[in-house]
């Protein structure tokens, strides 16, 4: 089975700041990776996704992930944040070819201060 | 386009009350169909997961089932709800058949409280 592990629950910063949330998981198979955001109120959302390729993948609003396989990690990130990047992160993974649905990290609640 | 419909948006039950909550997707066919739970502090759960009209695979035993009478239609039901049972239910569908590499998308979700 496999599991998700994300290294910060609760994430504070300054907007333009820089951002990297961790994302660690542990499957003995390959594996798609997945980074889902769930705004204030709204439903949600694919930020970006890895299946196979350049590991470096970009997403929507800047967002950025790479996979690095050696490490087990697709760790999330953004070079300036801005307020509106307040919400909920979920690292999500699943088995290659399956449809037996996703397992997800616990979230990162990110605060952006103006 | 696709759109995944989840209903109610809130809902509060007694404990020891049966528990319906219905999802369905509209736009294409065949997809693979998923319940999950999310509570405070622990991530999202699969419950259950559907790849066709009368296929249930059940991740974690528990109060819960789940049913799938349609080919886009997908059922969370309970006979007796448990206080344990309170969370923010999401629906979920993937657009492609078994075997295939998919992401999923996700309907508004269900707040339930069960008092």
């Amino acid at each position: 089975a496999q599991s998700v592990s994300q290294h910060n629950h609760h994430v504070i910063l300054s907007e333009a700041a820089s951002l990297e949330l961790g994302c660690n998981y542990s499957y003995g198979g390959t594996v798609n990776l997945f980074w889902y955001v769930q705004y204030p109120g709204q439903h949600l959302q694919l930020l970006l996704k890895y299946f196979s390729g350049d590991p470096l993948v970009k997403g929507i609003k800047g967002f950025e992930a790479e996979f690095i396989k050696s490490k087990f990690s697709f760790n999330l990130r953004k070079p300036s944040v801005q307020w509106s990047d307040t919400a909920e992160y979920f690292c999500a993974v699943n088995a290659r070819g399956g449809a037996d649905g996703l397992t997800f990290g616990k979230g990162t609640h990110l605060i952006i201060q103006p | 386009s696709q759109t995944i419909h989840q209903w109610p948006a809130t809902l509060v039950q007694p404990v020891g009350s049966p528990l319906s909550l219905e999802c369905t997707v509209e736009g294409t066919s065949n997809p693979n169909l998923y319940w999950y739970r999310q509570a405070a502090g622990r991530g999202l759960q699969l419950l259950f997961y559907s790849v066709g009209i009368g296929q249930i695979s059940s991740e974690v035993p528990q109060n819960l089932s789940a049913s799938r009478p349609q080919d886009r239609q997908f059922i969370l039901s309970s006979k007796k709800l448990l206080l344990s049972d309170s969370g923010f239910y999401l629906c979920a569908w993937s657009p492609y058949p078994q075997g295939r590499n998919t992401e999923a998308f996700f309907g508004q979700g269900t707040r339930l409280t069960v008092v």
